[in-house]
């Protein structure tokens, strides 16, 4: 089956510090791989994706490298705020059985990262 | 587009009673999710449509719950009666048709801001 695999949280770091949160995978098939972002109080939204190997997907100076030979998906970014605090959830799909239809995501555990000034 | 709309926000209600959680899509999107959100369990996938049929309900935890989706436009979560381990967020999400999985808007889920159920 598919599943996804986080580093336990919280991950707690000062501003501009680096950040690294690890995910793996293991898929039937050949996945397309996404990092969903919850504020406290909100719904999971999506930060960013990659779709094939060594697709690289980036936003807001976060940035995640499909790496098919290690079946990795970590997030980084190289300067974090204090507005980056926040749940990180890395997911995965596979094909559709049916064209013109989404087929479920399987998400990990999610890591909380807290920054402080 | 006002977003993922779901109803009500908060929902505080006594053992046994029943509770209905509500959902609007975004407009044109054909898939709708529904996912429970606790401590202990992480999220957990309920229940999906694909053209408002149900494809996959094999997260439903018991019979005390059902889904439903009448319409494109609107979905319904029932637990009936409702005990205290059901307390959660759920969210409804839903995503957009897709010619191609590979494309760029393909299987991304836009998330609606949650139900909060409290069960006494």
């Amino acid at each position: 089956g598919n599943s996804v695999t986080q580093m336990e949280g919280p991950v707690t770091l000062s501003e501009e510090a680096f950040l690294t949160i690890n995910c793996t995978y293991t898929a039937t098939g050949y996945p397309s791989l996404f990092w969903y972002v919850q504020y406290p109080g909100e719904g999971l939204q999506l930060l960013l994706k990659a779709t094939k190997a060594d697709d690289k997907g980036s936003n807001k100076g976060f940035e995640a490298t499909y790496r098919k030979e290690t079946t990795s998906f970590h997030l980084e970014k190289g300067s974090v705020q204090v507005s980056d605090s926040a749940v990180y959830f890395c997911a995965l799909t596979v094909e559709p059985q049916h064209t013109g239809t989404a087929s479920k995501l399987t998400f990990g555990t999610g890591t909380r990262l807290q920054v402080t000034l | 587009d006002a977003g993922v709309i779901q109803s009500p926000r908060h929902e505080v209600t006594e053992m046994g009673q029943e509770v209905t959680l509500r959902c609007k899509p975004i407009s044109g999107h054909n898939s709708l999710f529904w996912y429970r959100q606790t401590m202990m369990r992480g999220l957990e996938l309920l229940i999906y449509f694909n053209n408002n049929v149900p494809i996959d309900d094999s997260g439903m935890p018991e019979d005390r719950f059902s889904a439903k989706m009448p319409n494109a436009s609107f979905s319904t979560l029932k637990i009936q009666p409702s005990e205290p381990r059901d307390s959660a967020v759920y969210f409804c999400a839903s995503s957009h048709p897709i010619r191609g999985s590979r494309l760029p808007g393909a299987n991304v889920l836009t998330f609606g801001a949650g139900s909060r159920l409290t069960v006494l």
